[in-house]
């Protein structure tokens, strides 16, 4: 049963870049699509964007000048940063599983991360 | 992009009640449509995804039907552990984006 766990500070400061592990247990991270999503503080959930096992992306234009999303097969782990963190970022953040483009078959539990000086 | 708007915010249901949660999209989505479970402190899970297909051993008395503009999420008879929070997701189109949620709680 494939497993996802988020890691990284919980703390970032203002202006500067948020960086984020997922680790996949359970499974190969090969031959799948990986996606951050997040959901700030009493909002809905926001699709961050994704990336194909061999390196190939797709981020949510809203975000996409600020963010870069990388894949290391060798340690089964996706990383997320992005840049120029406000409070607006402020959010929990969770990597899951693409089924094919469309939607996430499975979730990791999420990592809060707070903005703030 | 595609707004989804989740009504009602939040059902008081009794155990045993039928739910109906419904997701309106600001454009067409045909059927590409998910929807997830999400409890505290726990990963969402998939429910349903293409609009009224079951995910994989999500009881049968969760379904969804509908298509286009006016999807709906039903729980025939709900149990204790099916209180949590409903989301929808649609993937028609890029951004995939996501509803607010409907919040589904004891009566």
């Amino acid at each position: 049963q494939v497993q996802l766990q988020e890691s990284g500070p919980g703390l970032v400061k203002p202006s500067e870049t948020l960086s984020l592990t997922c680790s996949v247990s359970g499974g190969s991270i090969s031959g799948h699509y990986w996606s951050w999503i997040r959901q700030p503080p009493g909002k809905g959930q926001e699709w961050i964007g994704y990336i194909y096992y061999n390196g190939n992306t797709n981020y949510n234009p809203s975000l996409k000048s600020r963010v870069i999303i990388s894949i290391d097969t060798s340690k089964n782990q996706i990383s997320l940063k992005l840049s120029s963190v406000t409070a607006a970022d402020t959010a929990v953040y969770y990597c899951a599983r693409d089924w094919g483009e469309d939607y996430m078959d499975v979730w990791g539990k999420g990592t809060t991360v707070t903005v703030s000086s | 992009e595609i707004v989804l708007t989740q009504s009602p915010a939040t059902l008081a249901v009794s155990p045993g009640e039928r739910a109906t949660l419904s997701c309106r999209a600001s454009q067409s989505v045909s059927s590409n449509l998910a929807w997830y479970q999400q409890k505290p402190g726990q990963a969402p899970r998939l429910l349903i995804y293409a609009a009224s297909t079951r995910a994989t051993d999500i009881p049968a008395r969760f379904s969804g039907s509908g298509s286009g503009t006016e999807l709906t999420l039903t729980i025939s008879s709900l149990q204790s552990e099916d209180f949590g929070v409903y989301y929808c997701q649609q993937y028609n189109a890029w951004p995939r984006t996501f509803g607010q949620g409907t919040k589904v709680e004891m009566k």
